[in-house]
């Protein structure tokens, strides 16, 4: 296995539902990210942790928890959602920043999550 | 705050006609700028990293620019399979991971 990969791929929830999404990655990377994709939106990013503690949160709802238990493994557990969350979620990886060159991004296929 | 534009929103193009994709930045200490490319319901895929004005990147049909404000992607001799939608983002100076990503453009290549 190589990359980032997400599971499941596809979810469907109800709003009174919890469930979780997973990110492994297998790249040796020490950053880890979820990203938001809607339609006709640029990414918004939701969480970074950097050496597995969480550098930044967004503004994003408590309806959103992310969990990092090491630097290769990402969760996003998911409860009483709204169909305005329906997206796509997206795991990504990194270096953690280091010097002064930026450090590329590499992300997983996605998750295509509906809340119905 | 930093921002990306990209244009246009989507591009239409014969096969073999080359053109290029523009993304207009602004950014608060450049650390890298970033071209990715995405496929319907996939995750974007990484492309190139530019660092400083005047950089150059190829790979295959594509070679992306890199100036003090703006990154052109040019697309030589397109062919369908290039059709996606291209993605700019672009890394502060900031103390912590953040990159901002443009909406895109869609990129459709016509046989």
């Amino acid at each position: 296995e190589t990359g980032v990969t997400q599971t499941p791929r596809h979810l469907v929830m109800g709003m009174t539902n919890k469930k979780s999404l997973k990110c492994e990655q297998h790249l040796g990377h020490n950053a880890m990210y979820w990203y938001k994709q809607s339609a006709k939106k640029p990414l918004e990013l939701m969480f970074v942790y950097s050496l597995e503690e969480r550098v930044e949160n967004n503004s994003v709802p408590s309806r959103f928890s992310p969990e990092c238990p090491n630097s290769s493994h990402l969760f996003l557990h998911l409860h009483t959602l709204q169909p305005e969350d329906s997206a796509l979620y997206l795991c990504a990886s990194s270096q953690a920043r280091t010097g002064v060159s930026g450090n590329t991004i590499y992300f997983g296929e996605g998750s295509w999550l509906t809340v119905v | 705050e930093d921002q990306v534009t990209q244009s246009p929103e989507a591009l239409r193009l014969q096969e073999g006609e080359s053109s290029s994709l523009n993304c207009s930045y602004t950014v608060s200490g450049l650390r890298g700028l970033f071209w990715y490319r995405q496929d319907p319901g996939k995750g974007p895929e990484f492309l190139f990293t530019l660092y400083s004005a005047g950089e150059e990147k190829e790979k295959e049909r594509l070679k992306a620019t890199l100036t003090k404000k703006e990154s052109f992607l040019h697309i030589t001799a397109p062919k369908p399979e290039d059709s996606a939608t291209y993605l700019c983002a672009v890394q502060n100076s900031g103390g912590y991971q953040k990159v901002t990503f443009g909406i895109g453009t869609k990129l459709q290549v016509i046989p």
